[in-house]
């Protein structure tokens, strides 16, 4: 089974507009960690927002909020107010707490940003 | 620089032959892991190295990728014989052991082209 799903390979969004975009994850740990990156086209992976297992409050970075739904495994990330430098890869990703410093990502989801 | 660097950054070779792409991890980082990326698709987890324990190399796609960590630190990613489909970027990482929350770090990446 996958780790980390992420259903929406492209998704668009008008500038301005907020944006979810849905991660489920896949562990049978208790403790883990959540983390979503920006990938743009210059290649670089940015480090966005990150969310314990144990965090009873959305992990909240600026723009970028984390709706974490324990129960239904999911971690979407939720962009507010969409720039057009928004316009990139987002990659989930998952750290395992019993397996150490593994960290599995998804397949991504391209995000358009239009003007 | 104290970020992750990879080199050689870009890489032309012909069919048949073989290639070393080495990452340079930030200083104390006891995790590293490499990845690959084909054009517009996610990351594949290649190999993941931490501290002295026995590496994971579950994701090498075959016998001709091999992957070594000396000392501690530096790591070499070897590809023996290329074919056109190794054609990709190779993404270093690493990561900070202890916290959950520690993210991972990654190199610019090495863009690799078998004509």
């Amino acid at each position: 089974a996958q780790k980390i799903t992420q259903t929406q390979p492209g998704m668009f969004v008008q500038e301005k507009e907020a944006v979810t975009l849905d991660c489920t994850y896949d562990t049978s740990d208790q403790s883990y960690g959540l983390f979503w990156y920006k990938q743009p086209s210059s290649g670089e992976m940015i480090f966005l927002i990150y969310q314990g297992s144990y965090d009873e409050q959305n992990a909240t970075e600026g723009r970028y909020s984390l709706n974490f739904q324990k129960a239904r495994k999911s971690a979407n990330l939720v962009i507010s107010a969409s720039q057009l430098g928004d316009s990139a890869m987002y990659f989930c990703a998952m750290r395992e707490g019993n397996t150490g410093n593994q960290f599995y990502f998804g397949t991504g989801t391209s995000l358009t940003v239009i003007p | 620089g104290a970020g992750v660097s990879q080199s050689p950054s870009n890489k032309v070779t012909e069919k048949g032959k073989d290639v070393e792409l080495r990452c340079d991890p930030i200083s104390g980082h006891t995790a590293l892991y490499w990845y690959r990326q084909s054009l517009g698709q996610g990351l594949e987890f290649l190999i993941y190295f931490q501290g002295n324990s026995a590496p994971d190399k579950s994701g090498l796609p075959s016998d001709r990728f091999s992957a070594e960590r000396t000392g501690g630190s530096v790591s070499t990613l070897t590809i023996q014989r290329t074919q056109q489909e190794d054609s990709a970027v190779y993404l270093c990482a690493s990561s900070p052991r202890g916290a959950l929350g520690n993210t991972i770090y990654f190199g610019e990446g090495s863009w690799l082209t078998v004509v």
